[in-house]
């Protein structure tokens, strides 16, 4: 989606290393979501967010953390507690009603060096 | 604990074949049901389906669900190449959060 920016496209991570993940969308949706992606698997999901400086866990948020100090943006850090974080990493926006569909930024490709 | 199930996990056909694809789901408190289509890199979004027995219709692609079955398909129809992607199929569970399935891969041959 045009309106969902995610950045980098590519990401090296080295042991022992917290990388951030960066979300920034322009469609002034309240709700933001982080997936994680593995070959044969479904999405599922890390974090997300309702509304600014408010966020709740997911099913997978073990190993990683996130923050939502302004609506455009909710960043995605995978800590070193992460021990397995080789996978791709989606970014969601939805607007404020639930009949209203998900929309995807173009991923993040994480990879351990 | 909820779930999400696609079938076939994956499909070879060729050209002009009609394909369906369908979610099961048992999933507390569903909203709504979603596919979408996944190529390379973001996941677009195809259908919403919220009420029973309500076809919807995109070009080749429709899709319909069955709250009494708790599943859905979705149909299409003169596949093309360019219909190869994986279809991912995703429950909306309350207001805010949602249970994929694995995805359907497929893959149309000229």
């Amino acid at each position: 989606d045009g309106g969902i920016t995610q950045s980098p496209k590519y990401l090296f991570r080295k042991e022992g290393q917290n990388v951030t993940l960066s979300c920034e969308q322009n469609l002034n949706h309240d709700a933001m979501y982080w997936y994680r992606q593995d070959p044969g698997q479904g999405l599922r999901l890390i974090y997300y967010s309702q509304i600014v400086n408010d966020f709740q866990k997911g099913d997978i948020a073990e190993g990683y953390s996130v923050s939502r100090e302004k609506k455009e943006s909710f960043p995605l850090t995978v800590t070193s507690a992460q021990k397995n974080p080789t996978a791709f990493y989606l970014c969601a926006t939805r607007g404020p009603y639930s009949n209203q569909p998900q929309h995807f930024g173009d991923g993040t490709r994480l990879s351990i060096l | 604990e909820d779930k999400v199930v696609q079938s076939p996990l994956s499909l070879v056909v060729h050209e002009g074949d009609t394909v369906t694809l369908n979610c099961s789901y048992e999933v507390t408190n569903f909203r709504s049901l979603l596919w979408y289509k996944q190529e390379k890199k973001a996941p677009t979004f195809l259908f919403m389906l919220t009420s029973s027995g309500i076809e919807k219709k995109s070009g080749r692609l429709s899709s319909i669900l069955d709250k009494k079955e708790l599943s859905s398909i979705l149909n299409i129809t003169a596949t093309q190449t360019g219909d190869s992607a994986i279809y991912l199929c995703a429950v909306g569970r309350g207001a805010y959060k949602y249970i994929f399935g694995t995805g359907t891969r497929l893959k149309v041959l000229a």
